[in-house]
């Protein structure tokens, strides 16, 4: 029944080694969202996809990357994870529009070590 | 910019009292949506309710509610009759309007609630 899936939801990768988490949705929801979340703090959008538009927050660092090959599947990139980007990682899918609420899947919490 | 603020960084209630969990909000937009999120230490965000800044009517989603006071800018969510299973972290979040033309959903802070038997 889940609708939002992250696979893994557990994932440990040595300092430097690149890491790719995925994300896949049953929803056929246009937008799909990438937030990076740590301890005691609200979620932090990386980017987002409309449809095959790729959208950067300006902070996001080029370390993060992104693809959406699919409608329901998108992957997050760390290309060199660092101790500081041991986080949760939290994939979401909405409809467009305002009113629209977003649903997330279970995360994928990342230890650097 | 937009902005949400929860100032309650943690908050305690008893089982089966109502609690009312704090959101303001900032925004320039006269048409906004507000929604509150809940995540227990499993990790998932559970959609709870939302608000429609053109909405006449309070929320209201099972036990709980919403008490919008747009003059205000604040969405407070109400739970009553507390559960167990309602220790949480409980976050508000606006929908805003970015640079893709998509409406972004923004979080606050968000507030620990711990329920006590």
């Amino acid at each position: 029944d889940a609708m939002v899936i992250q696979n893994p939801r557990y994932q440990v990768t040595q300092f430097g080694k690149p890491v790719t988490l995925s994300c896949s949705q049953t929803l056929n929801h246009n937008v799909m969202y990438w937030y990076q979340q740590k301890s005691s703090q609200a979620p932090k959008l990386l980017f987002h996809y409309y449809d095959k538009d790729f959208n950067n927050e300006a902070d996001t660092p080029d370390n993060f990357q992104s693809r959406r090959p699919n409608t329901s599947f998108c992957f997050l990139d760390i290309r060199s994870p660092g101790l500081g980007d041991a986080a949760m990682y939290l994939c979401a899918t909405s409809r467009v529009g305002q009113a629209a609420e977003a649903f997330f899947g279970q995360g994928t919490r990342l230890t650097v070590v | 910019a937009q902005k949400i603020t929860q100032t309650q960084p943690g908050m305690f209630v008893q089982e089966k009292e109502a609690v009312t969990l704090d959101c303001t909000y900032d925004t320039s937009d006269p048409s906004y949506g507000l929604f509150w999120y809940k995540q227990p230490s499993s990790g998932e965000m559970i959609f709870l309710i939302y608000q429609g800044s053109y909405d006449q009517q309070n929320a209201t989603e099972g036990r709980y509610s919403l008490n919008f006071q747009k003059a205000r800018k604040s969405a407070n969510l109400v739970i009553s009759a507390s559960q167990l299973g309602d220790s949480a972290m409980y976050f508000c979040a606006m929908r805003v309007l970015a640079s893709g033309g998509s409406y972004i959903p923004t979080f606050g802070r968000g507030t620990s609630l711990i329920v006590h038997p």
